[in-house]
């Protein structure tokens, strides 16, 4: 697609549920990072994949946290048991190659899911 | 470790004026690159400048440009001309360029507001 897509654009979960969302990258693009962005802050890095591969999940707060890319392209992150800190926005970026100059490497995000946890 | 540091919670600029959005940062690399986001209130980051530490020359990008002083450890983004759709949350970001995935890192952004 032309842009990165992101879904649901809005989710209100009640503490305790389960919740999914998605990403749909820039085709083409090896890398995508998730990040989450709180209320008056700047992102904060949870998982990047290169391709199908998670290469790091160091931002990830808890193992309640879980994301995928089974296929290289579409990931979805998922969030058990939510919390009401879990209440963010969740922003997907994605990128072409890693292996060029940083210049090249611009990351594209999407509009984000907020999500709020009741 | 890397940290990205904007000392400007909000900022006002009168339309047409030119404005600087002040960045530091800290990183014990020698190779990464600087980076400046807008975030509208539609929520999607947009990118802006990029500048490699080892640009020897301060980047430009139309109205945009990067006032880069390596021994400070400063990347100052300079908005000339500021327009009514300037107003937006500004994020300076940086990444190694060793780290593999080359994730970035964010500092807690500025709010600019622009005055007709």
């Amino acid at each position: 697609g032309a842009g990165v897509s992101q879904s649901p654009r809005y989710k209100v979960a009640k503490r305790g549920q389960d919740v999914a969302l998605r990403c749909d990258p820039i085709s083409g693009h090896v890398s995508l990072f998730w990040y989450q962005q709180a209320l008056g802050q700047g992102p904060e890095f949870l998982t990047y994949f290169q391709n199908e591969a998670q290469l790091d999940k160091s931002g990830l707060p808890s193992d309640r946290f879980f994301a995928e890319r089974p296929e290289g392209s579409v990931s979805t992150l998922k969030i058990q048991r939510t919390q009401q800190e879990d209440s963010a926005v969740y922003l997907c970026a994605s990128s072409l190659d890693p292996s060029g100059r940083a210049g090249a490497n611009v990351l594209t995000f999407g509009a984000g899911s907020r999500l709020t946890v009741l | 470790a890397q940290k990205i540091t904007q000392t400007q919670p909000g900022m006002f600029v009168q339309e047409k004026e030119a404005v600087t959005l002040d960045c530091t940062y800290d990183t014990s690399d020698q190779s990464y690159g600087l980076f400046w986001y807008k975030q509208p209130s539609s929520g999607e980051m947009i990118f802006l400048i990029y500048q490699g530490s080892y640009d020897e020359q301060n980047a430009t990008e139309g109205r945009y440009s990067l006032n880069f002083q390596k021994a400070r450890k400063s990347a100052n983004l300079v908005i000339s001309a500021s327009q009514l759709g300037d107003s937006a949350m500004y994020f300076c970001a940086m990444r190694d360029f060793y780290n593999q995935g080359g994730k970035l890192i964010f500092g807690q952004g500025t709010e600019l507001s622009v005055k007709p």
